[in-house]
């Protein structure tokens, strides 16, 4: 099965510091997203996207984020002031465009102080 | 909009007993039904699905069937083993949501040995 790496696994960050969070791609993988999980609540969809554009986003991914493909390879989530709500577990997903199916990453874990 | 709609947990059972979780959903269409795991310290990992009406999916001895008649995609296991302690999250993609995935809130499973 296809891996999704996530760099960093845990960051510990004041608040109002920028965060920006990695996710290495697997090759035939073009749809990319970002979910969030709040501790002990639901995993929820933050932004989709493909081709460097984003193609959907949620409510909660307001101004302060940001997704792009800086070197064409690395997918980064950044927040630009993060705010202690901010503090959950991102997880990256990628789509197999051949089978549609999701592969999540194994989370980076944001701890806002 | 789609919504996913999971029985709360914890669940604490003893192995070997049989496992229900139940899974309602909300949707437009024909949506694809999911069940992830995440097991504790990791990410989500796709358990199995079910893309339209009467399918089964399974894997790893879990089960769910696709009910369109009652919106359902309960998930059960035979014997359950302390391995399979985790954090069960029943999904959908709807046909009108093109990739995004939308999760249930979650049901932790506990299994004593």
């Amino acid at each position: 099965e296809p891996e999704v790496t996530q760099t960093p696994s845990h960051q510990v960050t004041q608040m109002g510091q920028e965060v920006i969070l990695r996710c290495v791609p697997i090759s035939n993988h073009l749809y990319f997203y970002w979910y969030r999980q709040i501790l002990g609540q639901k995993v929820e969809f933050l932004v989709s996207f493909y081709n460097n554009e984003i193609s959907e986003k949620s409510e909660i991914f307001d101004d302060q984020f940001s997704v792009e493909r800086p070197d064409g390879s690395n997918f980064t989530l950044k927040i630009r002031s993060t705010k202690l709500e901010d503090s959950a577990m991102y997880f990256c997903a990628m789509e197999d465009v051949n089978t549609g199916e999701l592969f999540f990453g194994e989370g980076s874990r944001l701890t806002v102080l | 909009g789609d919504s996913v709609t999971q029985m709360e947990g914890p669940v604490t059972l003893s192995e070997e007993a049989f496992l229900t979780i139940n899974c309602t959903y909300t949707a437009t269409g024909y949506p694809s039904l999911f069940w992830y795991v995440q097991y504790p310290g990791e990410g989500l990992q796709l358990l199995l699905k079910a893309t339209k009406a009467d399918d089964k999916g399974s894997n790893k001895g879990f089960e769910a069937t696709y009910r369109k008649e009652t919106t359902s995609f309960h998930l059960e296991k035979g014997s359950v083993q302390v391995s399979d302690s985790a954090v069960y999250f029943c999904a959908l993609i709807g046909s009108s949501s093109a990739s995004k995935i939308i999760f249930g809130s979650g049901t932790r499973l506990s299994i004593r040995p």
